[in-house]
């Protein structure tokens, strides 16, 4: 089984300032672990994602996600974040060994504010 | 290119009306998906077909028809369908299916009104 936390429904941040998502995540398997962003009214797009090769992950436009096993954890992150990063964000998390079914996490909405 | 089409953008429909959703990928990508979101909502996986094929059925009701003519188009035959049906549908293509994780990409959805 697995599954996927991400910790906060709300995040409000300050144009410029960093960006911090969380997301926990738990796996009976060696997880792939995605971050995608979902503009108002748009598809998914993919940020980045995890598959056991480096554990820091970069992705695109600025943001960067850390695997951290004993933590169970993979974190969202960008240094300075921008008007347009506004938007809902998810944490995904797929079966490693075999399948492609994804496990979403409930969505984090983040705001900027100038 | 990592592009997914989705056709109609907006959908309304009627309770007695028969309708189709229409996607496609040309990245020779051999599985695809249909997802169901719901406003504020992660997306709901309804249907996986790989290599053409149904290999995922969610338990959809069968008002919901999915159809994969090709390896590059899926369609989604709407009848009969509730105004709870009402959501934002997703389509999604990956490389493959059920050799490991493959990485999926979405279109844009269809968002669909039943009245």
């Amino acid at each position: 089984a697995q599954s996927v936390t991400q910790l906060d429904s709300h995040v409000s941040v300050s144009e410029g300032t960093p960006v911090l998502l969380r997301c926990n995540y738990s796996s009976s398997y060696s997880p792939s672990l995605f971050w995608y962003v979902q503009h108002p009214n748009k598809g998914l797009q993919l940020l980045l994602k995890y598959t056991s090769a480096a554990t820091l992950v970069k992705g695109i436009n600025g943001f960067e996600a850390e695997f951290k096993k004993s933590e169970t954890s993979f974190h969202l992150t960008k240094p300075s974040a921008h008007m347009s990063d506004a938007a809902e964000y998810f944490c995904v998390v797929s079966k490693g060994g075999g399948g492609n079914k994804l496990t979403f996490g409930t969505g984090t909405q983040l705001k900027v504010e100038l | 290119d990592t592009e997914v089409t989705q056709t109609p953008k907006h959908l309304v429909m009627g309770m007695t009306n028969k309708k189709s959703l229409k996607c496609e990928q040309h990245m020779g990508h051999r599985a695809m998906y249909w997802y169901k979101q719901k406003a504020k909502k992660p997306p709901e996986l309804m249907f996986v077909y790989s290599y053409e094929k149904l290999s995922i059925n969610e338990s959809v009701p069968s008002r919901f028809s999915p159809e994969c003519p090709n390896s590059s188009l899926l369609n989604l035959h709407l009848h009969a369908l509730q105004p709870e049906d009402s959501a934002l549908y997703l389509c999604a293509s990956s490389q493959g299916y059920g050799q490991g994780v493959e990485t999926q990409y979405f279109g844009p959805g269809t968002r669909l009104l039943v009245l």
